[in-house]
């Protein structure tokens, strides 16, 4: 089945150091999101990508990054996390372009991150 | 700009209990509507969507309206079982492949 496959599922980093998670999907969609969720919160968006270019929100800490080496995968990178940074990561993909203001995002597992 | 305005939790209701849950929405033009589910420790599942005024979107029973005149896509379902316990989160398409959530309502169902 097509889908939007996270690893791992559970991340245990400690303070400030550098930790990655990853996504891939095999939906061959061209747009990919990374959120962030606190506590049945509603998830908040940090960047995604459209293609190759990407787009970061206005506040999204500079802590976090992302590349995506090819259209299947995507990578979150927090350089230094603090304990504030402890959450569910969700990625999630859309395909974009076909049908203007249609577009469906499907959604990973998440990622749980503790940060100790 | 656009919003969307959900119902507050939690809601607890018994098995076999009818569901609603409101969701209304602020947009321009008819972007496509969309209620997400999100079972304990699991990521975001798609429900159901609708993509124009009137359609009507459905699975698992449950079921949702695009409404255009009351700017709302309330969420039901008429017999809800133990298993539907999760948070439910209303959302629409806001723009540059961007969607907007809601803030999302736990559910609770007792045996």
């Amino acid at each position: 089945d097509a889908m939007v496959i996270q690893n791992p599922r559970y991340q245990v980093t400690q303070f400030g150091k550098p930790v990655t998670l990853s996504c891939s999907q095999t939906l061959n969609h061209n747009v990919m999101y990374w959120y962030q969720q606190k506590s049945s919160q509603a998830p908040k968006l940090l960047f995604h990508y459209y293609d190759k270019d990407f787009n970061n929100e206005a506040d999204t800490p500079d802590n976090f990054q992302s590349r995506r080496p090819n259209t299947s995968f995507c990578f979150l990178d927090i350089r230094s996390p603090g304990l504030g940074d402890a959450a569910m990561y969700l990625c999630a993909t859309s395909r974009a372009g076909s049908a203007p203001r249609k577009e469906t995002q499907y959604f990973g597992p998440g990622t749980r991150l503790l940060v100790l | 700009g656009n919003s969307v305005t959900q119902m507050e939790g939690p809601v607890t209701l018994s098995e076999e209990a009818f569901l609603t849950i409101n969701c209304t929405y602020t947009a321009t033009g008819y972007p496509s509507l969309f209620w997400y589910v999100q079972y304990p420790g699991e990521g975001l599942q798609l429900l159901l969507k609708a993509t124009k005024a009137d359609d009507k979107g459905s699975n698992k029973g449950f079921e949702a309206t695009y409404r255009k005149e009351t700017t709302s896509f309330h969420l039901e379902k008429g017999s809800v079982q133990v298993s539907d316990s999760a948070v439910y989160f209303c959302a629409l398409y806001s723009s540059a492949s961007k969607i907007i959530f809601g803030s999302g309502t736990r559910l609770s169902i007792r045996p």
